[in-house]
């Protein structure tokens, strides 16, 4: 089935510091979607990409689709505490049945 | 609240049982799924239901089965329980299979499964 690499597994950063996890792909990929799961929590959807190229900015975080469609970055510029969590990038495809999870980047903040 | 209901939050059950665990989706949304995370680990797709109907199998064991009702809510049944099904389950729900918001994943807090 499709996979989705994410990199990097842990990410530790000192508070104001910038964060980036890159999603990549073998294929091409219709779409691809962000989520945010804080400890404890559940899956939080952030944000989905569709176009070649595609960027995306929500305040502090800067999401882009790469020209091809095979890979996909998250940006946190000025990491807070409130940033803390697993960020997952993933590609759902509901019609087609298709949901595939990246295996998440864990960002820890030091204050 | 996400709006996708599970139930229950936790359970502590001992090997071999079998367990059974309930989820509600949000209002309007046909496309149920479930997803198994391990300790630490990432999200394991497990099945969707399209409106009552088996639309996608993921990596789940022939121990664990699942169904999608009328009503839309879905059960997910786990049998002769191991020390390794131990995780948190999770729901999800999205809307009709048509439109950008159809991909869009709406999760639920998750049933804990202690297996003892």
């Amino acid at each position: 089935g499709q996979q989705v690499m994410q990199i990097p597994q842990y990410q530790h950063v000192q508070e104001g510091e910038d964060f980036t996890t890159y999603c990549n792909s073998s294929t091409t990929l219709s779409n691809i979607q962000w989520y945010k799961q804080r400890p404890g929590g559940h899956p939080v959807f952030l944000i989905q990409l569709v176009k070649s190229g595609e960027v995306k900015k929500q305040k502090r975080l800067t999401f882009q689709f790469g020209e091809a469609k095979k890979n996909s970055s998250l940006h946190i510029t000025a990491t807070q505490t409130t940033d803390v969590g697993t960020y997952f990038c993933a590609v759902i495809n509901t019609n087609a049945g298709k949901s595939t999870f990246g295996d998440g980047t864990t960002l820890t903040v030091k204050p | 609240d996400s709006g996708v209901t599970q139930t229950p939050k936790h359970l502590i059950t001992a090997t071999g049982q079998r367990v059974t665990l309930r989820c509600s989706p949000r209002s309007g949304d046909l496309s149920v799924y479930w997803y198994q995370q391990s300790l630490d680990q990432g999200l394991q797709f497990l099945i969707q239901y399209y409106n009552g109907e088996e639309r996608a199998k993921g990596n789940i064991l022939e121990r664990f089965s699942a169904q999608q009702f009328p009503d839309l809510h879905s059960e997910l049944n786990l049998s002769s329980l191991e020390l390794g099904d131990s995780a948190l389950y999770f729901c999800a729900s999205s809307a009709s299979s048509r439109g950008t918001g159809a991909n869009v994943l709406t999760f639920g807090a998750g049933s804990r499964l202690t297996v003892l």
